[in-house]
């Protein structure tokens, strides 16, 4: 069963930093492309950025929103996708799922961003 | 940027059927995914490249796309249909994917 398990959300201040984490099993990781995509308390989904496998030289996109100040990686041998977030901003806040693909998706972790 | 135009809301009765759209430039040319999300849950995708339904999604879900709208139908809607639906599509452009606006189904 594919199980992917976000981790790492929080409260943060503006102008702060946190990574997040996503936790994969049940499949082989190292063979997909994943994706990070937000959701603001009561809004609509907001498609962060994806990280494409070995093969395809690891190379990553981003919203236009989040560009030079989020970060997304993986460790394969791991089975680890990653999302490192600076320079955070109120609008920022959301929960941030993991997805495979877009077949599979994360339960989510919230980050809120506030003074 | 590319824009995805979806109603906000849409009501049948059960056994009816409910017809979501989503707008968008020569949508028509591009692939476009479906997504059901229920309150508190993470999205699921109910249909991907236009009209396949993956293993596991009711025959009641259907999709297609032309021209400048792509369309969800659900037949035969029931309770457990009611949730927020998204379409999808990668825009080449701007190489980033982008989300409809979302369209929420409510059973009467």
């Amino acid at each position: 069963e594919v199980q992917l398990v976000e981790s790492g959300g929080g409260l943060v201040q503006p102008g702060g930093s946190l990574r997040l984490s996503c936790a994969a099993s049940g499949f082989s990781f190292s063979d997909h492309f994943m994706d990070w995509v937000r959701q603001a308390p009561g809004k609509g989904l907001e498609w962060v950025g994806r990280i494409r496998n070995e093969i395809n030289g690891y190379t990553t996109e981003y919203a236009a929103s989040v560009k030079g100040r989020f970060t997304i990686s993986r460790d394969d041998s791991k089975n680890s996708l990653f999302l490192q977030m600076n320079s955070l901003k109120i609008e920022d806040t959301a929960v941030y799922f993991c997805a495979r693909e877009w077949d599979s998706w994360g339960q989510g972790t919230l980050v809120t961003v506030s003074s | 940027s590319y824009v995805l135009t979806q109603p906000p809301s849409v009501s049948e009765a059960p056994g009816k059927t409910a017809t979501i759209t989503c707008g968008g430039d020569n949508i028509g040319t591009k692939s476009v995914h479906w997504y059901q999300q229920k309150a508190g849950q993470a999205p699921v995708l109910v249909i991907d490249y236009d009209t396949n339904r993956p293993s596991g999604v009711p025959e009641r879900f259907s999709g297609s796309n032309s021209g400048n709208t792509a369309t969800l139908t659900i037949a035969r809607v029931e309770a457990g249909d009611e949730a927020d639906y998204y379409c999808q599509v990668w825009d080449s452009s701007s190489e980033q994917y982008v989300f409809g606006t979302g369209t929420k189904v409510t059973v009467l």
